[in-house]
């Protein structure tokens, strides 16, 4: 069972544009939403995250944005560049009990010059 | 500051064979993890150790065995190895025990990409 669903499963995006992927979610217990970046031969490491205390996070030209009436998060990344071509992957978790992270699927970032 | 090794990068077995996959951290870290990586899937977790001396089953535990060694080290080990069981893995470290909070991100290494024949 996937609880978080994450789209596109790729993209592709021209220099200086805008970058945005979606995730939603089903375990309305989840309270704790990063964002992982993974380049090629390497593991992913975490960019960003938030809480559902607030709607919205910016780090830079980094930003998530929450829904949570609608279970879903995304990342913007404004002014994308070339070097941000990689792997994002959504994930949640809630820090009740002994959950787990979940990760969403991933989704393969192409920055074109 | 070496984060989390991994050892080795790549790997070819035969369906049947054993293998141990090692990671270490340098962090001074309560809780390691095993994920797998596959096109589509995503990162499932494997097993984990929540803090020296425990370990328990993730998401996809079949075929696998883990072992804590110290709070430093954690094995992963295919006893048997099967084609479906070719995919990157990844060792990962965090600082509180338990699960990534908001205060304790997850520390992946370089992974091991393994081929089962």
């Amino acid at each position: 069972q996937q609880q978080v669903k994450q789209s596109p499963q790729s993209l592709i995006v021209q220099k200086g544009g805008i970058s945005i992927i979606n995730c939603a979610y089903e375990n309305t217990a989840f309270d704790y939403f990063p964002w992982y970046q993974q380049f090629p031969g390497k593991g992913p490491a975490l960019l960003i995250a938030i809480r559902p205390d607030v709607s919205e996070k910016k780090e830079g030209r980094f930003t998530i944005s929450f829904n949570k009436s609608a279970k879903q998060f995304s990342l913007h990344i404004m002014d994308s560049q070339p070097g941000d071509s990689a792997t994002y992957f959504c994930a949640a978790i809630s820090n009740f009990g002994n959950e787990k992270l979940t990760f969403g699927t991933g989704t393969r970032l192409t920055i074109i010059p | 500051n070496a984060g989390v090794t991994q050892t080795p990068k790549f790997q070819v077995l035969k369906t049947g064979q054993s293998m141990t996959l090692q990671c270490a951290q340098d962090m001074n870290h309560n809780s390691m993890y095993w994920y797998r990586q596959d096109p589509g899937m995503g990162l499932r977790l494997i097993y984990y150790s929540a803090s020296e001396g425990t370990t328990d089953k993730g998401e996809v535990p079949n075929g696998y065995n883990v072992s804590r060694l110290n709070k430093r080290e954690f094995s992963l080990r295919l006893e048997s190895a099967a084609p479906s069981q070719t995919s990157v893995y990844f060792c990962a470290s965090s600082e509180r025990e338990g699960f990534s909070s908001y205060n304790s991100p997850l520390h992946f290494g370089n992974g091991t990409r393994l081929t089962v024949t």
